[in-house]
Protein backbone atom coordinates (compact mmCIF):
# COMPACT_ATOMS: atom_id res chain seq x y z
CA UNK A 1 0.00 0.00 0.00
CA UNK A 2 1.14 3.46 -0.88
CA UNK A 3 1.12 6.65 1.43
CA UNK A 4 1.72 10.06 2.00
CA UNK A 5 2.17 11.77 5.37
CA UNK A 6 2.47 14.94 5.86
CA UNK A 7 2.51 15.89 9.52
CA UNK A 8 2.35 19.60 9.93
CA UNK A 9 -1.45 20.28 9.29
CA UNK A 10 -0.65 24.34 9.72
CA UNK A 11 2.72 26.66 9.80
CA UNK A 12 2.42 30.20 10.32
CA UNK A 13 6.04 32.15 9.88
CA UNK A 14 6.62 35.72 9.62
CA UNK A 15 7.64 37.16 6.40
CA UNK A 16 10.59 36.90 5.24
CA UNK A 17 11.60 33.59 7.04
CA UNK A 18 12.63 30.33 5.86
CA UNK A 19 10.39 27.12 6.07
CA UNK A 20 10.33 23.35 5.51
CA UNK A 21 7.61 21.40 4.62
CA UNK A 22 7.88 17.89 5.66
CA UNK A 23 6.67 14.90 3.71
CA UNK A 24 7.27 11.07 4.61
CA UNK A 25 6.29 8.34 1.64
CA UNK A 26 5.49 4.84 1.88
CA UNK A 27 5.96 2.57 -1.11
CA UNK A 28 7.21 -1.04 -2.08
CA UNK A 29 7.92 -0.33 -5.24
CA UNK A 30 11.62 0.66 -6.42
CA UNK A 31 10.62 3.06 -8.88
CA UNK A 32 8.24 5.42 -8.22
CA UNK A 33 7.86 9.27 -8.39
CA UNK A 34 7.08 12.17 -6.08
CA UNK A 35 5.50 15.14 -6.37
CA UNK A 36 4.85 18.64 -4.86
CA UNK A 37 2.06 20.85 -5.41
CA UNK A 38 0.61 24.58 -4.27
CA UNK A 39 -3.06 24.77 -4.03
CA UNK A 40 -3.58 28.53 -3.11
CA UNK A 41 -6.43 30.67 -1.72
CA UNK A 42 -8.17 31.01 -5.45
CA UNK A 43 -8.24 26.93 -5.19
CA UNK A 44 -6.30 25.81 -8.61
CA UNK A 45 -3.44 22.75 -8.06
CA UNK A 46 -0.23 24.09 -9.38
CA UNK A 47 2.72 21.67 -9.99
CA UNK A 48 5.60 22.67 -8.20
CA UNK A 49 8.11 19.69 -9.03
CA UNK A 50 8.39 15.90 -9.44
CA UNK A 51 11.34 13.34 -8.96
CA UNK A 52 11.89 10.37 -9.89
CA UNK A 53 13.32 7.77 -7.31
CA UNK A 54 16.38 6.83 -9.10
CA UNK A 55 17.10 10.86 -8.90
CA UNK A 56 18.39 11.73 -5.31
CA UNK A 57 20.02 15.20 -6.05
CA UNK A 58 18.32 17.93 -4.87
CA UNK A 59 17.00 20.63 -6.57
CA UNK A 60 16.85 24.52 -6.19
CA UNK A 61 14.94 26.83 -7.85
CA UNK A 62 14.60 30.52 -7.30
CA UNK A 63 13.52 30.39 -3.07
CA UNK A 64 12.03 26.98 -3.24
CA UNK A 65 14.50 23.97 -2.62
CA UNK A 66 13.74 20.29 -2.53
CA UNK A 67 15.22 17.63 -0.46
CA UNK A 68 15.06 13.89 -1.53
CA UNK A 69 16.18 11.33 1.08
CA UNK A 70 15.49 7.79 0.20
CA UNK A 71 17.15 6.76 3.17
CA UNK A 72 14.68 8.51 5.82
CA UNK A 73 11.68 8.14 2.45
CA UNK A 74 11.71 11.63 2.89
CA UNK A 75 11.20 14.82 -0.13
CA UNK A 76 10.78 17.92 2.33
CA UNK A 77 10.30 21.36 0.50
CA UNK A 78 11.80 24.35 1.93
CA UNK A 79 10.90 27.85 0.93
CA UNK A 80 13.69 30.72 1.67
CA UNK A 81 12.87 34.22 2.70
CA UNK A 82 9.04 33.28 2.27
CA UNK A 83 6.89 36.32 1.06
CA UNK A 84 3.14 36.76 1.06
CA UNK A 85 2.41 35.78 -1.41
CA UNK A 86 3.92 32.05 -0.40
CA UNK A 87 0.66 31.79 1.74
CA UNK A 88 -1.28 28.31 0.45
CA UNK A 89 -2.19 24.84 0.98
CA UNK A 90 1.05 22.47 -0.09
CA UNK A 91 0.29 18.92 -1.29
CA UNK A 92 2.83 16.18 -1.83
CA UNK A 93 2.10 12.94 -3.64
CA UNK A 94 3.37 9.61 -4.54
CA UNK A 95 2.95 7.96 -8.39
CA UNK A 96 4.26 4.43 -8.63
CA UNK A 97 1.93 2.36 -10.85
CA UNK A 98 1.71 -0.63 -8.58
CA UNK A 99 -1.96 0.08 -8.19
CA UNK A 100 -4.68 1.89 -10.11
CA UNK A 101 -2.96 5.02 -12.30
CA UNK A 102 -3.46 8.08 -9.91
CA UNK A 103 -1.68 9.82 -7.42
CA UNK A 104 -1.51 9.38 -4.06
CA UNK A 105 -1.41 12.70 -2.07
CA UNK A 106 -0.66 13.57 1.45
CA UNK A 107 -3.15 15.71 3.52
CA UNK A 108 -1.68 18.73 2.96
CA UNK A 109 -0.05 21.66 4.77
CA UNK A 110 -1.57 25.05 5.61
CA UNK A 111 0.91 27.41 5.10
CA UNK A 112 0.74 31.21 6.37
CA UNK A 113 3.01 33.79 5.56
CA UNK A 114 2.39 36.87 7.83
CA UNK A 115 3.14 40.08 6.95
CA UNK B 1 -0.92 25.97 -18.53
CA UNK B 2 -2.32 23.02 -19.55
CA UNK B 3 -5.87 23.22 -21.53
CA UNK B 4 -7.70 21.61 -19.16
CA UNK B 5 -11.21 22.67 -18.59
CA UNK B 6 -14.51 21.75 -16.09
CA UNK B 7 -18.09 22.39 -15.90
CA UNK B 8 -20.15 23.41 -14.66
CA UNK B 9 -17.86 25.07 -11.68
CA UNK B 10 -20.25 25.45 -9.17
CA UNK B 11 -23.47 23.44 -8.53
CA UNK B 12 -25.62 23.12 -5.89
CA UNK B 13 -27.90 20.15 -6.09
CA UNK B 14 -30.51 18.01 -4.02
CA UNK B 15 -29.84 14.55 -2.56
CA UNK B 16 -31.11 11.59 -4.97
CA UNK B 17 -30.65 13.56 -8.51
CA UNK B 18 -28.04 12.52 -11.05
CA UNK B 19 -25.20 15.26 -11.59
CA UNK B 20 -22.32 14.72 -14.61
CA UNK B 21 -19.64 16.70 -14.35
CA UNK B 22 -17.66 17.32 -17.31
CA UNK B 23 -14.10 17.76 -17.91
CA UNK B 24 -12.51 18.70 -21.08
CA UNK B 25 -8.75 19.14 -22.48
CA UNK B 26 -7.35 20.25 -25.22
CA UNK B 27 -4.07 19.10 -24.84
CA UNK B 28 -4.93 15.42 -26.32
CA UNK B 29 -3.39 13.49 -23.41
CA UNK B 30 -4.31 9.93 -23.33
CA UNK B 31 -4.52 9.46 -19.36
CA UNK B 32 -7.39 11.87 -17.46
CA UNK B 33 -8.29 11.78 -14.31
CA UNK B 34 -10.87 12.36 -11.61
CA UNK B 35 -10.56 13.20 -7.64
CA UNK B 36 -12.37 14.46 -4.84
CA UNK B 37 -10.85 17.23 -2.30
CA UNK B 38 -12.43 16.80 1.37
CA UNK B 39 -10.79 18.73 4.35
CA UNK B 40 -8.51 16.57 6.50
CA UNK B 41 -8.16 13.60 3.25
CA UNK B 42 -6.35 15.68 0.32
CA UNK B 43 -7.23 14.64 -2.89
CA UNK B 44 -8.69 11.07 -3.30
CA UNK B 45 -8.68 9.42 -7.00
CA UNK B 46 -12.01 8.28 -8.41
CA UNK B 47 -11.79 6.78 -11.40
CA UNK B 48 -9.33 7.28 -14.05
CA UNK B 49 -8.79 6.75 -17.93
CA UNK B 50 -6.14 5.14 -20.16
CA UNK B 51 -7.97 5.68 -23.69
CA UNK B 52 -10.79 5.98 -24.90
CA UNK B 53 -13.81 3.83 -24.12
CA UNK B 54 -11.18 2.53 -21.53
CA UNK B 55 -11.55 3.08 -17.90
CA UNK B 56 -10.70 2.00 -14.33
CA UNK B 57 -11.80 2.56 -10.46
CA UNK B 58 -9.64 4.78 -7.94
CA UNK B 59 -9.86 4.20 -4.43
CA UNK B 60 -13.57 6.38 -4.08
CA UNK B 61 -15.42 4.68 -6.83
CA UNK B 62 -18.46 3.80 -4.38
CA UNK B 63 -21.31 6.09 -6.41
CA UNK B 64 -19.15 7.19 -9.12
CA UNK B 65 -19.11 6.21 -13.05
CA UNK B 66 -17.27 7.78 -15.59
CA UNK B 67 -16.75 7.90 -19.51
CA UNK B 68 -15.21 8.89 -22.08
CA UNK B 69 -16.32 8.66 -25.63
CA UNK B 70 -13.71 11.14 -27.20
CA UNK B 71 -10.00 11.69 -26.19
CA UNK B 72 -11.25 15.52 -24.84
CA UNK B 73 -13.66 14.56 -22.83
CA UNK B 74 -14.23 12.55 -19.29
CA UNK B 75 -17.19 12.70 -17.69
CA UNK B 76 -18.33 12.08 -13.92
CA UNK B 77 -21.80 11.12 -13.08
CA UNK B 78 -23.66 10.73 -9.48
CA UNK B 79 -26.46 8.95 -10.71
CA UNK B 80 -28.17 9.70 -7.35
CA UNK B 81 -26.05 12.37 -5.51
CA UNK B 82 -25.72 12.32 -1.49
CA UNK B 83 -24.56 14.72 0.85
CA UNK B 84 -21.33 12.59 1.43
CA UNK B 85 -20.20 13.77 -2.25
CA UNK B 86 -20.79 16.92 -1.44
CA UNK B 87 -16.97 18.16 -2.38
CA UNK B 88 -14.64 20.01 -4.81
CA UNK B 89 -13.87 17.69 -7.83
CA UNK B 90 -10.46 18.05 -9.66
CA UNK B 91 -10.26 16.71 -13.05
CA UNK B 92 -6.49 16.05 -14.30
CA UNK B 93 -4.62 15.22 -17.30
CA UNK B 94 -0.92 12.96 -18.07
CA UNK B 95 0.75 11.85 -21.61
CA UNK B 96 2.43 8.70 -19.93
CA UNK B 97 1.27 6.61 -16.81
CA UNK B 98 1.92 2.94 -15.74
CA UNK B 99 5.60 2.15 -14.91
CA UNK B 100 6.83 5.69 -16.13
CA UNK B 101 5.13 8.88 -15.49
CA UNK B 102 4.29 12.28 -16.65
CA UNK B 103 3.13 14.71 -14.66
CA UNK B 104 -0.35 15.61 -13.60
CA UNK B 105 -2.12 18.65 -14.56
CA UNK B 106 -5.22 19.75 -12.81
CA UNK B 107 -8.41 21.52 -14.13
CA UNK B 108 -9.68 24.68 -11.93
CA UNK B 109 -12.06 22.00 -9.64
CA UNK B 110 -15.73 21.82 -9.81
CA UNK B 111 -17.65 22.59 -5.94
CA UNK B 112 -20.62 20.27 -5.99
CA UNK B 113 -22.92 20.83 -2.62
CA UNK B 114 -25.23 18.09 -2.67
CA UNK B 115 -28.36 19.44 -0.01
Amino acid sequence: AQKVTQAQTEISVVEKEDVTLDCVYETRDTTYYLFWYKQPPSGELVFLIRRNSFDEQNEISGRYSWNFQKSTSSFNFTITASQVVDSAVYFCALYSGGGADGLTFGKGTHLIIQP
Amino acid sequence: DAGITQSPRHKVTETGTPVTLRCHQTENHRYMYWYRQDPGHGLRLIHYSYGVKDTDKGEVSDGYSVSRSKTEDFLLTLESATSSQTSVYFCAISEIAGGTTDTQYFGPGTRLTVL
